[in-house]
């Protein structure tokens, strides 16, 4: 997707294992968005980022965190892996703020944690 | 119960059939309603946007909300096979940050 890459795009790792997923965007955008998917339950917001240094908890932050040292790169960890953690992660980008805007999603990684 | 529900499908229509999709929502205060698509692997895209009550349309696509009823719509014409896809409706209040999504109804168009 243009302005925005994900990093791996796929991933197996083990269960306690650290995992850091990367999320870069050309846009020079303020706002970056963390999202996981999985079947049945849709999108939800993991962490966001409103500038940077600037993050937030979105609703399901549990296990974990995030980092924004710089405008284009948004970093997810998840501290140690959990097989509940095997699921198709999105980053997401925006202008404003503001969910009416509209948001600019990356390709996903799909992550499998054994 | 979900804040959005939204039917999985899948949803298989002919080439050129009308389709209609269709979210419920609990939350009275949403005010922006979103219809997004994805495509097989890939993240999703918005597709159409739509404030408060009313009706708009793009090209073959129209969105459909109905704020008495809690109920959004979005209505494809002239389907084609390239229109095959999950189709995710999202909507927020006056809460920034945070869109609430639905899990997405796959549709598929039949040549």
């Amino acid at each position: 997707d243009a302005g925005i890459t994900q990093s791996p795009r796929h991933k197996v790792t083990e269960t306690g294992t650290p995992v850091t997923l990367r999320c870069h965007q050309t846009e020079n955008h303020r706002y970056m968005y963390w999202y996981r998917q999985d079947p049945g339950h849709g999108l939800r917001l993991i962490h966001y980022s409103y500038g940077v240094k600037d993050t937030d908890k979105g609703e399901v932050s549990d296990g974990y965190s995030v980092s924004r040292s710089k405008t284009e790169d948004f970093l997810l960890t998840l501290e140690s892996a959990t097989s509940s953690q095997t699921s198709v992660y999105f980053c997401a980008i925006s202008e404003k703020g503001g969910a009416n805007y509209g948001y600019t999603f990356g390709s996903g990684t799909r992550l499998t944690v054994v | 119960q979900k804040e959005v529900e939204q039917d999985p499908g899948p949803l298989s229509v002919p080439e050129g059939a009308i389709v209609s999709l269709n979210c419920t929502y609990s939350n009275s205060a949403f005010q922006y309603f979103m219809w997004y698509r994805q495509y097989s692997r890939k993240g999703p895209e918005l597709l159409m946007y739509t404030y408060s009550s009313g009706n708009k349309e793009d090209g073959r696509f129209t969105a459909q909300v109905d704020k008495s009823s809690k109920y959004i719509s979005l209505f494809i014409r002239d389907s084609q096979p390239s229109d095959s896809a999950t189709y995710l409706c999202a909507m927020s209040g006056t809460s920034n940050y945070q869109l609430i999504w639905g899990a997405g109804t796959k549709l598929i168009i039949k040549p």
